[in-house]
């Protein structure tokens, strides 16, 4: 158990809707990250939010939006979902901004867009 | 831009034996570091090993070392002993330098199966 948290496990939804995904970074970890994992895009990171505040981006879609809460946790907005979104998307967390040397991933949820 | 290749898309490995798994990067940076994660069939990434780029040792974890060869660019993971539930999807991944941040690019993987 890495101790990070993801929520939910599995989700599947219609095209063009919109889900949330839930992620509870590690105890004393400051910095959240998004990854997609797909078939055809490999794993790709997507965004990471250290204390509250945006701090890297990667291939995130303009369609896809996350933010970091107070209490640190995460939430990753999908919207306007097509069929190619589907994939198993982790949450990760690390204690610091930058140089870590450990970042733990969540379990994944695993979206399937119908 | 960051790039990691992973050659073998998939491995055999008599049980008991070692095996390497190759990984080869390329960075104009100073500074990275290396990272090797597990992914079994259940689907989690599980944290196995860790090199930075000035550590002049290579990084073990209990039966993992990371045989890490600057000059070449190549962070090529060694398992011993290998077991039957190392059978799983393996990835080695870089992490961008200084203040751009923690973020991971991955390589294809490759995928370890263990023969009993």
């Amino acid at each position: 158990d890495s101790g990070v948290t993801q929520t939910p496990k599995h989700l599947i939804t219609a095209t063009g809707q919109r889900v949330t995904l839930r992620c509870s970074p590690r105890s004393g970890d400051l910095s959240v990250y998004w990854y997609q994992q797909s078939l055809d895009q490999g794993l790709q990171f997507l965004i990471q939010y250290y204390n509250g505040e945006e701090r890297a981006k990667g291939n995130i879609l303009e369609r896809f939006s996350a933010q970091q809460f107070p209490d640190l946790h995460s939430e990753l907005n999908l919207s306007s979902l097509e069929l190619g979104d589907s994939a198993l998307y982790f949450c990760a967390s690390s204690a610091g901004l930058a140089g870590d040397n450990e970042q733990y991933f969540g379990p994944g949820t695993r979206l399937t867009v119908t | 831009a960051q790039k990691i290749t992973q050659t073998q898309p998939g491995m055999f490995v008599q049980e008991k034996e070692a095996v390497t798994l190759d990984c080869t990067y390329d960075t104009s940076d100073q500074s990275y570091g290396l990272f090797w994660y597990k992914q079994p069939s259940s689907g989690e990434m599980i944290f196995l090993i860790y090199q930075g780029s000035y550590d002049e040792q290579n990084a073990t974890e209990g039966r993992y070392s990371l045989n890490f060869q600057k000059a070449r660019k190549s962070a090529n993971l060694v398992i011993s002993a290998s077991q039957l539930g190392d059978s799983a999807m393996y990835f080695c991944a870089m992490r961008d330098s200084g203040n751009a941040g923690n973020m991971l690019t991955f390589g294809g993987g490759t995928r370890l199966m263990v023969k009993p």
